[in-house]
């Protein structure tokens, strides 16, 4: 079936290194989808990208969304302990939102 | 006021029982969702209602059953509850289905334990 890939499963980093995680769809997407998941909390919605090679950024955070539109990353700079949970990106590659299997984001003070 | 609530929060129940989980939303949105998310986070769709009418039924076991009154509520009912129901139930809404505008708002999570 359609799938939205999502690397690395993991990443553990030290406080102020930078953070990336990336988004692969093998068909074209619509436009993706980026959610937050604190740990015990519930996904919120960060930011949708819908142009190809979009960039936005918010404080931090930047997301880039792929020429071609079947790739997405978003990128933090700086890590902080408040950044730790677990990021989705979320796309269409047909139809009906699919999440990406999520990064799982700890950071050591 | 929260914006998706759902209720309840935990669910500890044995084997073979039967139970429900209630969600609501306040945003006047459309559409509503269940989802699924097990031990390893991953997050899937098992169900999704536009204006009370059935859209998605993501090949659940025919013991999930939901149920939507009226578009702000969306219930899900569970039948002969097995070992491997275990798992977070997310409740969320959209103010559409259509793509660009399902932005998903999602409720904090009824966590289930079948023991």
């Amino acid at each position: 079936g359609q799938q939205v890939m999502q690397i690395p499963q993991y990443q553990h980093v030290q406080e102020g290194e930078d953070f990336t995680t990336y988004c692969n769809s093998s068909t074209t997407l619509s436009n993706i989808q980026w959610y937050k998941q604190r740990p015990g909390g519930h996904p919120v919605f960060l930011i949708q990208l819908v142009k190809s090679g979009e960039v936005k950024k918010q404080k931090r955070l930047t997301f880039q969304f792929g020429e071609a539109k079947k790739n997405s990353s978003l990128h933090i700079t700086a890590t902080q302990t408040t950044d730790v949970g677990t990021y989705f990106c979320a796309g269409h590659p047909g139809g009906k939102l699919i999440f990406g299997q999520g990064t799982e984001l700890s950071v050591k003070p | 006021d929260t914006a998706v609530s759902q209720t309840p929060k935990y669910l500890v129940t044995q084997m073979g029982n039967d139970k429900s989980i209630k969600c609501e939303q306040n945003l006047g949105h459309d559409t509503m969702y269940w989802y699924k998310q097990d031990s390893k986070k991953f997050l899937k769709i098992m169900f999704s209602y536009n204006n009370k009418e059935l859209i998605i039924n993501e090949t659940v076991p025919n013991r999930f059953s939901p149920k939507s009154p009226d578009k702000a509520h969306l219930n899900l009912h569970i039948n002969s509850l097995e070992l491997g129901d275990s798992a977070v139930y997310f409740c969320a809404s959209s103010p559409r289905l259509a793509e660009g505008t399902d932005t998903q708002y999602f409720g904090p999570g009824t966590r289930l334990t079948v023991l």
